[in-house]
């Protein structure tokens, strides 16, 4: 079965810095799809950015981007220019490719951003 | 555009009670999910379906069961609550035009169930 860990259960950083959360996963797939999730204080789970295992460009979403180690199995996610509302839980998420699209995570990894 | 729509919001349960967790989505999506989120843990998956009348296990299947009778609705049902179901739960659902389009899974706001 798949795994996903986040080795971080909290993290902090200053308004304005750059902060980057890790994400590891097990798979013996070749093609699959990997995903960082986040959820505020109100609970949403809100999609950040998305990687297709294929694809050997790192996907960028404006402040966010992540850096995909195929050979690792790393997938972190770096936040630029870290503001207030980046505060929240931050899930890695792994879908294996198959027709049904389920997701796995990660426990999470708490960010508070300081001002 | 309402999206995914669990109801409750909050419930509290004794021990030996059941009750039935709402969930509809508008999207037309033939998946949808069932998740639990227990504190300090990432989301563990329930149940799911990819289309009206097929449904599979998850992860934590135990104590809980699902149907889907249509493709909106995607009931989760418990039918002798104990303390260890006390979680909050989501719904998700899902389509291939959507997971091709950077759309993955669209979540509910989450159903948070006590029982004592």
């Amino acid at each position: 079965a798949q795994t996903v860990t986040q080795s971080q259960p909290e993290m902090s950083v200053q308004e304005a810095e750059t902060v980057t959360l890790s994400c590891t996963y097990d798979t013996s797939e070749n093609n699959y799809y990997l995903f960082w999730y986040k959820q505020p204080p109100s609970r949403q789970m809100i999609l950040v950015i998305r990687q297709e295992a294929y694809k050997q460009q790192n996907a960028t979403e404006n402040r966010f981007s992540v850096n995909f180690q195929k050979a690792a199995k790393s997938f972190s996610l770096k936040i630029s220019d870290s503001q207030l509302g980046d505060t929240a839980m931050y899930f890695c998420g792994y879908n294996s490719g198959g027709s049904n699209y389920k997701l796995t995570f990660g426990k999470g990894t708490l960010l508070t951003v300081n001002p | 555009n309402a999206g995914v729509t669990q109801t409750p919001k909050f419930r509290i349960l004794k021990i030996g009670q059941s009750m039935t967790l709402q969930c509809a989505q508008d999207m037309n999506h033939n998946y949808m999910y069932w998740y639990r989120q227990d504190p300090g843990m990432g989301l563990k998956l329930i149940y799911y379906s990819v289309g009206a009348g097929i449904t599979d296990k998850g992860e934590v299947p135990n104590g809980y069961n699902v149907s889907r009778s249509t493709t909106e609705d995607f009931p989760l049902r418990l039918e002798l609550a104990a303390p260890s179901q006390t979680s909050v739960y989501f719904c998700a659902s899902s389509s291939r035009a959507g997971w091709m389009n950077n759309q993955p899974q669209h979540f509910g706001d989450g159903t948070r169930l006590s029982i004592l």
